[in-house]
């Protein structure tokens, strides 16, 4: 059984770019959710997709956005990149709003 | 506006000691506690999830406890082991939302053969 996973494991841009990351849920699981991790701090909520609509957003500015697909996998939108969106980029499943989490390894992207 | 703190940000011992994360949150209405371990570059492995109503939890080695009323956590490591080795990250969700994990800034250990 398939965890979360997620493509591509690394990415480099340079500013003004856009970039989508994609994950597929873990079997069985229908919400996705996604974090940005900066270098040496902690993952810091982006926003949750269930039944294909944004249900929670953290502080993130309009330029992040997601989309979830009818098969439950999910991407993520970074437009006009700036350096400083330079992090781990962590999906999470679980099979429903309430339960926990399982992360993927992630994404790690570079803007340059 | 909740807040994760986590003590030290980083610690080196050498194998076989026991050892104590601490992890603080600002506001004592969660709705359950997560301790995580990562890699370098890796994801997130769950090691163990306190409910708000529960005070500890156990699996193999390692012992979470929690103090809701206090914000506090601990995480115990007996024993440690070089495999040990990696950030330690905890995890509080609310009210505000039970996706919506507030991290601590996590500790790095390190434990030495």
């Amino acid at each position: 059984d398939a965890g979360v996973t997620q493509s591509p494991t690394h990415l480099i841009k340079t500013r003004g770019q856009q970039v989508t990351l994609r994950c597929s849920p873990k079997s069985g699981h229908d919400t996705v959710s996604w974090y940005q991790q900066a270098l040496g701090q902690g993952p810091q909520f982006i926003f949750q997709y269930y039944e294909e609509e944004e249900r929670q957003r953290g502080n993130f500015p309009d330029r992040f956005s997601g989309h979830q697909f009818p098969n439950y996998s999910s991407e993520l939108n970074v437009n006009a990149l700036l350096l400083g969106d330079s992090a781990l980029y962590l999906c999470a499943s679980s099979p429903g709003q309430r339960e926990k989490l399982f992360f993927g390894s992630g994404t790690q992207l570079s803007v340059l | 506006k909740q807040e994760v703190t986590q003590i030290p940000a980083a610690l080196s011992v050498p194998e076989g000691e026991n050892l104590v994360l601490n992890c603080s949150f600002t506001d004592s209405a969660i709705y359950n506690l997560q301790w995580f371990r990562q890699d370098p570059g890796k994801g997130l492995t769950s090691l163990l999830l306190i409910q708000s109503s529960q005070r500890e939890q156990t699996s193999g080695r390692l012992n979470a406890s929690l103090d809701k009323s206090s914000g506090r956590s601990t995480l115990y490591i007996a024993a440690s082991q070089p495999g040990d080795s990696a950030t330690y990250l905890c995890a509080v969700t609310g009210s505000w939302g039970a996706q919506k994990l507030v991290f601590g800034q996590g500790t790095r250990l390190t434990i030495n053969p």
